[in-house]
Parts: C-alpha cells; structure tokens; sequence
C-alpha cells in the first residue's frame, strides 16, 4: 500500500469548515483513499473513502485531485466533537474478499477544533 | 456506537504471563481483524480471521495468536508477555467482500509490568 502523509495537527474554529490535506504520491491505479478518525479513548471509526471522484457523505466530503496524488477531507461545519484524530489511509483493493490486509494507519492529523 | 464489544476494558499482567482478549463483532459481520495501538501511535494490525481461520498477518511474531469462532466472535492470546506489549487491543469486523468500512470496538487497554 502506497504511502500517506499528513500534518501533525491542525485547528479549526467550531462553526468553520474543516480542511485536512493527505499527500499519496505513490497511489497506484486501484488503491482506494480511505479516511478513518479516532476520538480520544474511542476505536477508529470510518468516515469516507473514494478512488477518483469525489464523494460525499452525512459526514464528510472527499476531494481527491485529478492526478489522485493527494485529497481533501472536508468537515462542512466542524463541531467540538469533531476533534480526533484524522487518518488517511490508501489500499489496494475495495472488495479483498476473504484476504488478507489489514489497514495501515500512520500518526494522522490531530484535528482540534476550537470554541 | 458500532456493536462491537471487547473485554476486559482494562487488564494488568506482570512479564512472561499469557493473556487472552475477547471481541464480539457487530452483528452480520464474518471477518475480525485485530491491532495493536502503542502510546501516541496509530493503530498497528496484528491479524484477521475469516470463516475461523487466520487469513493475513502483520508483522507480529508468533506469541500472537488468535481464535475464531463460529458466531463469529475472537480471541487475541498474547503468550511470553513483554513490557513492550503494554498498548490499546483494537478488534474491528467487517463483512467480507465489503469495502474496508471496518467497524471498531473500544479496546482492551493491556498494562504489562
């Protein structure tokens, strides 16, 4: 799986769209972006993922670039529960049947989101 | 909330003993992965099961061991017990052939002394 690179931390104020940059440079053809949160003493929890086109969800939105060498996760209106932390997260395959990878998360953005 | 339980919520062992985790998976869901979560880290996959036998693995040495069962539920088992082995158990499940929406548990915090 190709690699991702994130910012350590970023904030945003409550009420503001929330922008977190991920850079997948090496992305293969059909590795999917995936993004993922983990608010503090909680499992991850799934948020989005898309291959070429953007996607959007209850959630979030999803803006990858043309040359899908990095994307956006958009929080349209960021709420003090918002604050977590971000991972993106590129695989090889959507349907892995019954194999074999796991997921590979990095440190992530540490997303705060300020009153 | 995502259905998927863990237990115990806290444990503490002393080097060299062995420790088992249990995880139930959300209702539906046959495929049960396993990561690990050091201090400050993200989460590190250890295993995953599918129709109760280990189909990938991460790169843990063999004291890893797991277990599934037929309602679908898992073990971790952690034998020889390290000081490095103190971290947050994640289990996650999914259904297998769905995209990796893995839906988490709250974890198992591990102290090894």
């Amino acid at each position: 799986d190709a690699k991702t690179t994130q910012p350590t931390s970023m904030d945003c104020a409550e009420g503001r769209a929330a922008n977190l940059p991920c850079n997948h440079s090496t992305i293969s053809g059909n590795e999917y972006v995936y993004w993922y949160r983990q608010i503090h003493s909680q499992g991850p929890q799934y948020i989005i993922h898309g291959l070429k086109n953007n996607e959007t969800n209850e959630m979030a939105s999803l803006i990858i670039t043309e040359d899908r060498k990095s994307s956006t996760l958009i929080l349209p209106h960021a709420t003090l529960r918002d604050t977590a932390v971000y991972y993106c997260i590129v695989l090889s395959s959507m349907y892995s049947g019954g194999g074999a990878d796991g997921l590979t998360f990095g440190k992530g953005t540490h997303l705060i989101i300020q009153p | 909330e995502t259905g998927v339980t863990q237990s115990p919520t806290h444990l503490i062992k002393t080097r060299g003993q062995q420790v088992t985790l249990r995880c139930s998976s959300q209702s539906g869901h046959n495929t049960v992965s396993w990561y690990q979560q050091a201090l400050g880290q993200g989460p590190q996959f250890i295993f995953q099961y599918y129709r109760e036998e280990e189909n990938g693995r991460g790169n843990f040495p063999p004291r890893f061991s797991g277990l599934q069962f037929p309602n679908y539920s898992s073990e971790l088992n952690v034998n020889a017990l390290e000081l490095d082995d103190s971290a947050l158990y994640l289990c996650a499940s999914r259904m297998t052939g769905e995209a990796y929406e893995q839906y988490f548990g709250p974890g198992t915090r591990l102290t090894v002394t």
